[in-house]
């Protein structure tokens, strides 16, 4: 089965640049959706289909995707952006969506 | 502008059957492909299942098949997961997701999630 790597954790000090990937074999392939997930709350797309930022995303995320990883940018990082962050694919091959671990983004 | 909410949470003993419910308005339930994604407390993202909308067919993953059944309602527009022989690590917050509606694979909308307890 496919399986996405995220390292569990990333820090950042606020106004910096944070970024968070997502490994997978041939990911570049695939397309890769991003989900920012706030304590108690529902997952929110912040990215999908690689680059593609939804309605009221902030433009200060964006993605990128290539060869083994995918990688999801957050510049001029806000206190507010602290979140845990996943990754997902479909997965034509095995008919199934696969999720990374997450990452969870800590703002210093 | 798609809208899923979900039912409330349950408490269920071990070996017990647990259905969730799933209501979706503003979008034709037949036009969105939902899918069910559950989160055990503390942990990441775990895919269940869903609708496929290049097959046009319900797939499940490989981890629930035989254990779970997702069916939709098209006269109530609202999309249900069953799952049986409940387990105490079957405990977590169970979601109803959809793509934006282009039959895509996107999890563009989400629902409020409902709260699953396994426990005697």
């Amino acid at each position: 089965s496919y399986v996405l790597t995220q390292p569990p954790s990333v820090s950042v000090a606020p106004g910096k640049t944070a970024s968070i990937t997502c490994g997978g074999n041939n990911i570049g392939s695939k397309s890769v959706h991003w989900y920012q997930q706030k304590p108690g709350q529902a997952p929110v797309v912040v990215i999908y289909y690689d680059t593609d930022r939804p309605s009221g995303i902030p433009e200060r995320f964006s993605g990128s995707n290539s060869g083994n990883t995918a990688t999801l940018t957050i510049t001029r990082v806000e206190a507010g952006d602290e979140a845990d962050y996943f990754c997902h694919v479909w997965d034509r091959s095995d008919h199934a969506m696969v999720f990374g671990g997450g990452t969870k983004l800590t703002v210093l | 502008q798609v809208q899923l909410v979900q039912s409330g949470a349950e408490v269920k003993k071990p070996g017990a059957s647990v259905k969730v419910s799933c209501k979706v308005s503003g979008y034709p339930l037949p036009e969105l492909s939902i899918h069910w994604v559950r989160q055990a407390p503390g942990k990441g993202l775990e895919w269940m299942g869903g609708f496929d909308p290049k097959d046009e067919e319900t797939i499940y993953a490989q981890k629930f098949q035989g254990r779970v059944t997702i069916t939709e309602d098209t006269a109530t527009d609202t999309a249900y997961m069953e799952l049986r022989s409940l387990r105490t690590e079957d405990t977590a917050v169970y979601y109803c997701a959809s793509d934006a509606g282009a039959s895509g694979y996107d999890l563009t909308y989400w629902g409020q999630g409902s709260l699953v307890t396994v426990s005697s």
